[in-house]
């Protein structure tokens, strides 16, 4: 059966530095999330992309957050200066219609 | 805002049923959402309603649903401690965003 999948499974990295998480949507989809959870705290909203463009984002997916697709297959998120706020669980997802489907996950820690 | 809210943990034994429920705000839902996590895992999609409907059943799964209160309700039949995990409910936006609960966590005793 398809399946999302994300990668790193974990990162870590300092505060202030750059990250990109990586994830591999199912390969007929057509609308990609990302999704975060804080340790503790509800699953919440970052960004959707559909058409090779966002096609909404939250209040967290500020400047310091971008998303792309790279190559037709990849889904990416880019952190460009970490902070220690931005530790937690990030959830890529992917649909086609009705149900969005979700990865593993990528741990962030930020120290 | 939208909100979607459900009770944090829930025990029961393996063998009897378990019923997990859910309130949510946005009185326009047109699609909700059952999703379970396993520890160190993701979130796996176990089934979902079409706001018109009454009742979902999906082998062991029951999903209930009333719109004018706005609770939607998950039935887990002879559960087992394979059951064991968090539960969520979801509610879609009209922008296709979904809106999570907290989480229910779903406690199976031999």
């Amino acid at each position: 059966e398809p399946e999302v999948t994300q990668t790193p499974s974990h990162q870590v990295t300092q505060m202030g530095q750059e990250v990109i998480l990586r994830c591999v949507p199912i390969s007929n989809h057509l609308y990609f999330y990302w999704y975060r959870q804080i340790l503790g705290q509800k699953v919440e909203f970052l960004v959707s992309f559909y058409n090779n463009e966002i096609s909404e984002k939250s209040e967290i997916f500020d400047d310091q957050f971008s998303v792309e697709r790279p190559d037709g297959s990849n889904f990416t998120l880019k952190i460009r200066s970490t902070k220690l706020e931005d530790s937690a669980m990030y959830f890529c997802a992917s649909s086609v219609s009705r149900a969005e489907y979700f990865g593993p996950g990528t741990r962030l820690t930020v120290t | 805002g939208e909100d979607v809210e459900q009770s944090l943990f829930l025990s029961v034994r393996e063998g009897d049923s378990s019923v997990i429920n859910c309130t949510y705000t946005d009185s326009s839902s047109t699609y909700l959402y059952w999703y379970k996590q396993e520890p160190g895992a993701g979130l796996q999609l176990l089934t979902y309603i079409f706001s018109n409907m009454d009742m979902k059943q999906d082998q062991r799964l029951t999903v209930l649903l009333n719109k004018k209160d706005k609770h939607l309700s998950l039935r887990i039949a002879d559960t087992q401690t394979g059951d064991s995990a968090i539960y969520f409910c979801a509610d879609v936006s009209n922008t296709g965003k979904l809106i999570f609960g907290q989480g229910t966590t779903l406690q199976v005793k031999p």
